[in-house]
């Protein structure tokens, strides 16, 4: 059974912070996402990661993939308050649209 | 292109009765899939449809159902509510299987 972890589950950090969220998944993956929820609010896609030492980057997050490692990470970089939000990582086993969500990343950036 | 949207938004039930909640995909997305959200167990997938076929199901207990229409609207029906049947039921689109799902803003749905 395919599991998903992350950690840490709450960050509170200072804006112009550098920090990293970690994402580990238990079984061999074809893909994994980065989604965005605010309070009371749906999820947003942030990024898709296909391969191995894969990255992205929009603004002032980064995301990649280490297959071999099974381990994806977020990057935080300068921290705002916009950014204040819970971050997820979801894995997709074969392309089969069955998403298997970590529990989530709950960030606050305090001014 | 508009969003993938859910109708209702926010549902009040009691123990007992059944719901049906809708959705409608992007336009051109022929994948939905439905996913449940609480505090306790966090984000859990529910089913899948692809061209009005269940392609995946979760662990979900039978009293949860769903289906597509031949415009790929999706329904999803919870009969018998369960006091644990509140949360926020999601529901993502998809152009096809391995693509990027997008989400709607989700249906509370509250069980008294």
């Amino acid at each position: 059974e395919l599991k998903v972890e992350q950690n840490p589950l709450f960050l509170s950090m200072q804006e112009e912070k550098n920090y990293t969220i970690y994402c580990n998944y238990s079984t061999t993956s074809d893909r994994l996402y980065w989604y965005r929820q605010d309070p009371g609010k749906s999820l947003e896609s942030l990024f898709v990661l296909l391969s191995n030492g894969a990255v992205k980057q929009e603004g002032r997050l980064m995301a990649s993939l280490d297959t071999k490692a099974r381990l994806s990470t977020l990057h935080i970089t300068a921290a705002v308050h916009d950014l204040s939000a819970t971050y997820f990582c979801a894995v997709d086993m074969r392309g089969a649209q069955k998403l298997v969500f970590g529990q989530g990343t709950r960030l606050t950036i305090n001014p | 292109k508009a969003g993938v949207t859910q109708t209702p938004r926010y549902l009040i039930k009691t123990r007992g009765q059944q719901v049906t909640l809708s959705c409608s995909p992007i336009s051109g997305h022929r994948s939905v899939s439905w996913y449940q959200q609480t505090p306790g167990q966090g984000l859990q997938f529910l089913f899948e449809y692809f061209s009005e076929t269940q392609r995946n199901k979760g662990n979900f207990p039978g009293r949860f159902s769903g289906r597509q229409f031949s415009n790929s609207r999706s329904e999803m029906n919870v009969s018998t509510l369960e006091l644990g049947d509140s949360a926020l039921y999601l529901c993502a689109s998809s152009p096809d299987r391995a693509d990027t799902q997008y989400f709607g803003p989700g249906t509370r749905l509250t069980v008294l």
